[in-house]
């Protein structure tokens, strides 16, 4: 079957905008994370989802990050007033359950000018 | 906080030949799994090998194998026989709490000669 898809794969934005970054995750997969690499370093954890409900978003970096995932599948990662600092390449994964092997989708690229 | 620490920044290997990448992780969990990702530069991550703390035998795929020492917090990755589409970054992780999510470590990035 498909595995974890995420668009858009590139994203250019001007500090200050807001984003919207999408998941889609394998299907039957009920735990979905988002993790966040910055050039030269390993993925840092920002949230993970088991169903509908956020399990763990202690890996958020402040308020202006937010993410959904209303109906248990596709999830959506939210950023608000977006910094020059926020330029990084977003990890989207899913694990048929929580605790299971994490799958990871190709990432999307964003940077903010 | 659990820290996963990969001490070799780069490695590289002749083709055909064998290379070991190292990994030292730290957690209070005491069944977990750990795991190492490869990624190209397509950025793509691929699983390429699990090990699942409470086994006392080490984890083989093909050509990749790890050296799993529990109590020295170990998890060494071997490829053998080295291609050149082994080339990439690999990364070690670990859980963070209760198994999930997963802690990575800063990466080894491989090159495989021809």
């Amino acid at each position: 079957g498909a595995g974890v898809s995420q668009t858009p794969s590139n994203k250019v934005t001007e500090k200050g905008k807001y984003v919207e970054l999408r998941c889609d995750p394998i299907s039957g997969h009920t735990a979905l994370y988002w993790y966040r690499q910055s050039l030269g370093q390993g993925p840092e954890f920002l949230i993970y989802f088991q169903g509908t409900g956020a399990a763990d978003d202690s890996g958020l970096p402040n308020d202006r990050f937010f993410a959904v995932r209303p109906e248990g599948s596709v999830s959506t990662l939210k950023i608000q007033r977006t910094e020059r600092g926020d330029s990084a390449v977003y990890l989207c994964a899913s694990s048929l359950n929580s605790g299971e092997t994490q799958y990871f989708g190709p990432g999307t690229r964003l940077l903010v000018l | 906080a659990q820290t996963v620490t990969q001490s070799q920044p780069e490695m590289s290997v002749q083709e055909a030949e064998t290379v070991t990448l190292s990994c030292t992780y730290d957690t209070s969990e005491n069944n977990y799994y750990l795991f190492w990702y490869k990624q190209p530069p397509s950025r793509q991550m691929i699983l390429v090998i699990r090990q699942e703390a409470y086994k006392q035998q080490n984890a083989t795929e093909n050509r990749f194998s790890v050296n799993f020492q529990k109590a020295a917090k170990s998890f060494s990755l071997k490829i053998s026989d080295s291609q050149l589409g082994d080339t990439a970054m690999y990364f070690c992780a670990s859980p963070h709490s209760g198994n999930t999510p997963l802690v990575f470590g800063k990466g080894t990035r491989l090159s495989v000669i021809a």
